[in-house]
């Protein structure tokens, strides 16, 4: 079974310019997380879907970022106008809806950001 | 202050040692307390989770923690080059469907050598 996948691995763009990350969950995660590492500091949350729904945006850092999740399959970041703060690696993961489960986030390989 | 502190190394060990790695967390809300690793240029994956407090074994990877003290710790015996990654603790309060967000530390970059 395909794990997590994200797309670009690597993006390169300047500031001022538009960016748009994609994130393809394991086929029937209901729950899909948005997380970023920027240089030298941990890996923060953004923002969580269940479905196609958000259920917590409280990550997110301003209104330059937005994420969709048309379907509820794959989930789309797009940052407008990326700044040079906005380098660094975002992560994807997933997560099966399961009541009865702790449900372990699987992990994409993140795509790294350079903004400059 | 952060959440969760956790010292970033780089932590050297010949192989075989026993290794510790620890982290401190501020939050009492958490409940679940995961260690993942990382490898370069992929993403984390994760080794073992625990409920509240208590320890947990899983091959020669040991975790434990204590809610009292605010510590969670992983201890891995027999340590091998292949053991040679970043190993983040992560923390969440959960939720209705399981974890919810994670509260990463920095990740502690270890090196075994042969």
């Amino acid at each position: 079974e395909a794990g997590v996948t994200q797309f670009p691995s690597h993006s390169v763009i300047e500031k001022g310019q538009t960016v748009t990350l994609r994130c393809d969950p394991i086929s029937g995660h209901d729950n899909l997380y948005w997380y970023r590492r920027v240089m030298g500091k941990e890996i923060k949350f953004l923002l969580h879907f269940v479905k196609e729904s958000k259920q917590d945006e409280s990550g997110m850092p301003n209104n330059r970022f937005l994420a969709e999740r048309t379907g509820g399959t794959y989930s789309t970041l797009k940052v407008q106008p990326a700044e040079l703060e906005d380098s660094g690696v975002y992560f994807c993961a997933s997560s099966q809806d399961d009541l009865a489960g702790d449900n372990e986030q699987f992990f994409g390989p993140g795509t790294r950001l350079t903004v400059l | 202050q952060k959440e969760v502190e956790q010292d970033p190394g780089p932590l050297s060990v010949p192989e075989g040692a026993i290794v510790s790695l620890n982290c401190t967390y501020s939050n009492s809300a958490f409940q679940y307390f995961m260690w993942y690793r990382q490898y370069s240029r992929k993403g984390p994956e994760l080794l073992m989770y625990t409920y509240s407090s208590g320890n947990k074994e899983d091959g020669r990877f040991t975790a434990q923690v204590d809610k009292s003290s605010k510590y969670i710790s992983l201890f891995i015996r027999d340590s091998q080059p292949s053991d040679s990654a970043t190993y983040l603790c992560a923390m969440s309060a959960g939720g209705l469907t399981g974890f919810q967000k994670l509260v990463f530390g920095t990740g502690t970059r270890l090196l075994v050598s042969p």
